[in-house]
């Protein structure tokens, strides 16, 4: 059975404080990575797909990176915009993504 | 373009009670998946169809079916709600081989 695990569970910084988030996963045949961002009342929006170990993705201040393990969502100088639940998905023989719980993100000014 | 669009946002039921979650999509994917979601428990596949005429179970089906009634349109139904189906509950769709899911706003349902 796939799983996906995310650490922290919460993550408090002060804008400016870079930090990550990690997605540890276990799967047969690793399809693809997702991490997806939500915010509150909303569903959540696609933000990385990563494919194989070494790829990386960026998109203003996050970036993502993956190993046969683990990725890891890196949060450069974060503003308050950025505070949001960080949702990490996998994907094996088909595309029913398995989630992990998130990491929420609270960002202070 | 409206995306993916859920009916209704928002819904009491008492236990026993039926009722059909609507989700429609506007971007000619061909798959539409449904999750729960609940808190500390991440998102949960309940069901998901592949392609129009087929469905099939996800983690969590138990209590619930589903019709995939054409390529834009996928509802879930609790026959007999229970309060354990008390959660958020969110349609998505997905072109072709990719990973990114579309989602809708959500539907939150309450079991008393």
């Amino acid at each position: 059975e796939d799983q996906v695990t995310q650490s922290p569970e919460a993550l408090r910084l002060q804008e400016g404080e870079s930090s990550s988030l990690n997605c540890s996963y276990t799967v047969s045949g690793l399809r693809g990575l997702f991490w997806y961002r939500q915010d509150p009342g909303k569903g959540p929006e696609f933000l990385f797909t990563l494919y194989s170990a070494g790829e990386e993705k960026e998109k203003e201040r996050l970036k993502a990176t993956l190993t046969k393990k683990e990725s890891f969502l890196h949060i450069t100088a974060p503003k308050p915009e950025d505070s949001a639940t960080y949702l990490c998905a996998v994907s094996t023989n088909d595309y029913k993504l398995s989630f992990g719980a998130g990491t929420t993100v609270t960002v202070r000014a | 373009n409206a995306g993916v669009t859920q009916t209704p946002k928002f819904q009491v039921l008492k236990t026993g009670q039926s009722m059909t979650l609507q989700c429609a999509q506007d971007m000619n994917h061909n798959s539409m998946y449904w999750y729960r979601q609940d808190p500390g428990m991440g998102l949960r596949l309940i069901y998901y169809s592949a392609s129009e005429g087929t469905t099939d179970k996800g983690e969590v089906p138990n209590g619930y079916n589903v019709s995939r009634l054409n390529k834009r349109e996928f509802s879930l139904r609790l026959e007999s709600a229970a309060p354990s189906q008390t959660s958020v509950y969110f349609c998505a769709s997905i072109p072709t081989n990719t990973g990114e899911l579309f989602f809708g706003e959500g539907s939150r349902l309450t079991v008393l």
